[in-house]
């Protein structure tokens, strides 16, 4: 049972244009949550995070949004890149839990110039 | 620059081969994973460990064990590898009580089985 879900597997946006990833889950406990890139042959690596307690979290051209009723979350990317071309995974945890992350199974963001 | 570090690229074994695949972190983290990536599964939990000698299943620990005798180690064993532990497997560290940053990730080992 996938607790925490990234229903497209791919999604390809034009240059300069909105990137939105979104992810999905079901576990009430998790109460913070995280995405990772990752290109081939390379180690994920962390993007942004939000907790539980806010709803909105931006760092530059990359923010989360958090929607705990609808257990949702989505990263938007604004303006896309052709180097933000990678697999982005949804992470999330729970407290107690040494921080142990349960992943989705990723989105392949391919960004056309 | 803090890294973590996995011991090979590419590692190709024959079927029933025990094989080691080696995790070194110089963060002084105390926990560390060992994850498997496959298509349309992404990351799955093999193990964890927060502590020297301490270990914790994760979500698939079948066919796999792991041991940590030294703080910046972790090592996953296959005792007998299978055509199906064909994967990229990944291992990642943390604090205890992490950061907002998560988990640092290795590059990854990718394994065949044949």
């Amino acid at each position: 049972d996938q607790q925490v879900k990234q229903n497209s597997p791919s999604l390809s946006v034009q240059e300069g244009r909105i990137s939105i990833l979104n992810c999905d889950y079901t576990n009430s406990m998790f109460d913070y949550f995280l995405w990772y890139k990752k290109y081939p042959a390379e180690g994920p690596t962390f993007l942004i995070s939000i907790s539980s307690i806010k709803d909105k979290n931006e760092d530059g051209r990359f923010t989360v949004f958090l929607n705990k009723s609808a257990k949702h979350l989505s990263l938007h990317i604004v303006p896309s890149q052709p180097g933000d071309s990678a697999v982005y995974f949804c992470a999330a945890s729970r407290s107690g839990s040494a921080r142990q992350l349960t992943f989705g199974s990723g989105t392949q963001l391919t960004v056309l110039p | 620059d803090v890294k973590v570090t996995q011991s090979s690229r590419y590692l190709v074994k024959r079927t029933g081969e025990k094989v080691f695949l080696e995790c070194v972190q110089d963060m002084d983290h105390e926990n560390m994973f060992w994850y498997r990536q496959d298509p349309g599964l992404g990351l799955r939990l093999i193990y964890f460990s927060y502590d020297v000698k301490m270990k914790e299943k994760g979500d698939i620990p079948e066919g796999y064990s792991v041991s940590r005798e030294k703080k910046e180690r972790f090592s996953l064993i296959l005792e007998s590898a299978s055509t199906n532990q064909t994967s990229m497997y990944l291992c990642a560290s943390s604090w205890r009580q992490t950061t907002n940053y998560g988990y640092t990730f290795g590059s990854g080992t990718r394994l065949t089985v044949v």
